[in-house]
C-alpha cells in the first residue's frame, strides 16, 4: 500500500518565478494538508483541501495556492518565488475527521 | 490559540542511557498531542498520540509519552538510547474540536546519541 507520494523531490527555482509542487495522498485518505518547513525549524501549516476546497488556511500570503483534483491528489503553487520560500514542502494525507496523519518525504525548493 | 514549546533545541545522550525529550504545550480547548520523527531528507513519521483515555501512551521504537494535563506537558521518554534514534524530533499539537485539522509544531529537539 502505497503511501503519500510527493514530486519532485528536489527543485531549484529563480527568485519571481512559480512552482508546481505535485501530492499524491496515501490510498483510503481524501485530505490533503500542506506544510513548510525551514531549516532548522518545525513544520508550519500552510492549508488543507478537502472535497476539493480549501478548508483551513495557515498565515500565508495569496502567493501561496492549492488545489484539489477529484482523485483526491493535489498540488501546491507558489508564484513570485522570495528567497525565504526555500524550504521542504511536506504533504500529509488524512481521512477527514479522523486523526491520522501520513506525511510523504517532500519537496526540497531552492530558490537562488 | 495553541502553540508547542519543546525545551531544548539539542540534546545529547550515551548509548543505553534514558532519553527524556520535553514538550509544554498551550491550548485552549482540549489538545490532542503528538511526537513526530523526522530522519535527515525524510518526511515525518509519527512516533505516538494522545487522544483520549490513558495518559501514558506507549509509540513505536520503545518511545513513551505522558500527557499531564496540571503540568501542560507531553514529554517523550525511552528507557535505553539506541544509535538509531538520533534525529530530530517533534511535539505537536491540535483541537479536539477539530478533528483531522491543522497540527501546530514546536521548533524540534534534536536527538544525538553518543557510542
Amino acid at each position: 500500500d502505497a503511501g503519500v507520494t510527493q514530486s519532485p523531490t528536489h527543485l531549484i527555482k529563480t527568485r519571481g518565478q512559480q512552482v508546481t509542487l505535485r501530492c499524491s495522498p496515501k490510498s483510503g485518505h481524501d485530505t490533503v494538508s500542506w506544510y513548510q518547513q525551514a531549516l532548522g525549524q518545525g513544520p508550519q501549516f500552510i492549508f488543507q483541501y478537502y472535497e476539493e476546497e480549501e478548508r483551513q488556511r495557515g498565515n500565508f500570503p495569496d502567493r501561496f495556492s492549492g488545489h484539489q483534483f477529484p482523485n483526491y491528489s493535489s498540488e501546491l503553487n507558489v508564484n513570485a518565488l522570495l528567497l525565504g520560500d526555500s524550504a521542504l514542502y511536506l504533504c500529509a494525507s488524512s481521512l477527514q475527521g479522523v486523526h491520522g496523519y501520513t506525511f510523504g518525504s517532500g519537496t526540497r525548493l531552492t530558490v537562488v | 490559540a495553541q502553540s508547542v514549546t519543546q525545551l531544548g533545541s539539542h540534546v545529547s545522550v550515551s548509548e543505553g542511557a534514558l532519553v527524556l525529550l520535553r514538550c509544554n504545550y498551550s491550548s485552549s480547548v482540549p489538545p490532542y498531542l503528538f511526537w513526530y520523527v523526522q530522519y535527515p531528507n525524510q518526511g515525518l513519521q509519527l512516533l505516538l498520540k494522545y487522544t483520549t483515555g490513558a495518559t501514558l501512551v506507549k509509540g513505536i521504537n520503545g518511545f513513551e509519552a505522558e500527557f499531564k494535563k496540571s503540568e501542560t506537558s507531553f514529554h517523550l521518554t525511552k528507557p535505553s538510547a539506541h544509535m538509531s534514534d538520533a534525529a530530530e524530533y517533534f511535539c505537536a499539537v491540535s483541537g479536539k474540536e477539530n478533528q483531522g485539522g491543522k497540527l501546530i509544531f514546536g521548533q524540534g529537539t534534536e536527538l544525538s546519541v553518543k557510542p
